[in-house]
């Protein structure tokens, strides 16, 4: 069944640790995008990738880094400079850009402490 | 910039029908998605308006009016799995990414 899957579900670190959250989908897709949800919160854009090798800032980007080496794989690493990583991680792809349905996966929780 | 205003809350009978409203402001406007999410689940994709008028997808629908920035969306014989939260949402200026709004909480009660 195609998809993406993020991993872990729930994930806990101690405050200045940086830690990698992965996501993998095998949709063939070219774009892929990371967004982050806090409570009662909409989703914010933190970055997204056209194609490989090739991405670009969201509107929250400060405080995160992405690499797209391949095009099924799109990990963001939550470094020690965010300043309130706790939150709900959403990893989603597409086929083209923003006109396109959005496939998002299971999204990963992240407690920082 | 871009903003996305939708209602926080709404409440609703079972089998009732319920409207959930999305005005924006956009430059470079596409078109108006929405989608559902459960609580603590992914979002889902349930419709894409790109141009004025009504589109139906067996229960729910979408409407879109271009010209007052402003779509809803619709939800027909509403039932108890219906409880979730909406989020309308317009592509970003970058022209790849969406803009969602902060979503709308929807109760459907017995």
């Amino acid at each position: 069944d195609g998809g993406i899957t993020q991993s872990p579900k729930y994930l806990f670190r101690k405050e200045g640790q940086n830690v990698t959250l992965s996501c993998e989908q095998n949709l063939n897709h070219d774009a892929m995008y990371w967004y982050r949800q806090d409570p009662g919160q909409g989703l914010r854009l933190i970055y997204y990738s056209q194609i490989v090798n090739d991405f670009q800032k969201g509107d929250i980007a400060e405080g995160y880094s992405v690499s797209r080496e391949k095009k099924e794989s799109f990990p963001l690493t939550v470094t020690s400079a965010q300043k309130n990583p706790t939150a709900f991680y959403l990893c989603a792809s597409s086929t083209r850009g923003g006109r396109d349905e959005q496939y998002f996966g299971p999204g990963t929780r992240l407690t920082v402490t | 910039g871009q903003s996305l205003e939708q209602p926080s809350e709404v409440t609703a009978v079972e089998g009732a029908i319920v409207q959930i409203n999305c005005t924006y402001q956009t430059s470079g406007f596409y078109g108006l998605s929405w989608y559902q999410q459960h609580d603590g689940g992914a979002p889902t994709f349930l419709s894409y308006n790109a141009l004025d008028g009504l589109e139906e997808t067996g229960r729910f629908s979408s409407f879109l009016s271009r010209s007052d920035s402003y779509g809803y969306l619709l939800l027909q014989e509403l039932q108890m799995k219906d409880s979730a939260s909406y989020f309308c949402a317009v592509m970003a200026n970058s022209g790849y990414a969406l803009n969602f709004g902060k979503g709308t909480s929807l109760l459907v009660t017995p």
